[in-house]
């Protein structure tokens, strides 16, 4: 069984620095993908950044990337440069594929992320 | 388009109430989930479907009944439900196989009286 652990329940992170979220995984699949999703107290659950496992190269989206370390089973994500709309809960995600053709997509505990002016 | 949308926003019911919740997307995804969120917790998935039908049932109560009955909608229907499955539940699409990432709605905030 696939399981995703975030260490962090919570971080604060003052406006404008940067915070990194950590997030670690088990499986035996050779092909999945990793997310990261954040989900504001608007409760919208929105996708920061996705990242192939066949891919070497970490995944950038603007402000926000990650630190895939395959090996170490090992998806942590950095924000830059923080904003006040960064609060919220960030979820990391691994999704592998099952029999008859649909994903599972299981989701790690969260981190509540406050960011501070 | 990429919304994914769910109705009501909100719902509350008696446990001897039948009701409905709805998912509605028009991206041409071929997996449609729901998933039930309880405060302060993750997402925990309940079912799915692909390609319209059933193909994976997370040892949900019969009182959950989903039903997909076309590709772009996916209903949750509800019966004799118990307080402790007032939760967010969340609706969720993706392309299938791998394709892209999964798109969530809104949810439905359920309270069951």
């Amino acid at each position: 069984a696939q399981t995703v652990t975030q260490s962090q329940p919570e971080m604060s992170v003052q406006e404008a620095e940067t915070v990194t979220l950590s997030c670690t995984y088990d499986t035996s699949e050779s092909n999945y993908y990793l997310f990261w999703y954040k989900q504001p107290p608007s409760r919208q659950m929105i996708l920061v950044i996705r990242q192939e496992a066949y891919k070497q190269q970490n995944a950038t989206e603007n402000r926000f990337s990650v630190n895939f370390q395959k090996a170490a089973k090992s998806f942590s994500l950095k924000i830059s440069d923080s904003q006040l709309g960064d609060t919220a809960m960030y979820f990391c995600a691994f999704m592998t594929p099952t029999q008859g053709g649909s994903e599972k997509l299981v989701f790690g505990k969260g981190t509540k992320l406050t960011v501070n002016p | 388009d990429t919304e994914v949308t769910q109705t009501p926003k909100h719902l509350v019911m008696g446990m001897t109430n039948k009701k409905s919740l709805k998912c509605e997307q028009h991206m041409g995804h071929r997996a449609m989930y729901w998933y039930k969120q309880k405060a302060k917790k993750p997402p925990e998935l309940m079912f799915v479907y692909s390609y319209e039908k059933l193909s994976i049932n997370e040892s949900v109560p019969s009182r959950f009944s989903p039903e997909c009955p076309n590709s772009s909608l996916l209903n949750l229907h509800l019966h004799a439900l118990q307080p402790e499955d007032s939760a967010l539940y969340l609706c969720a699409s993706s392309q299938s196989y791998m394709n892209t990432e999964a798109f969530f709605g809104q949810g439905t905030r359920l309270t069951v009286v």
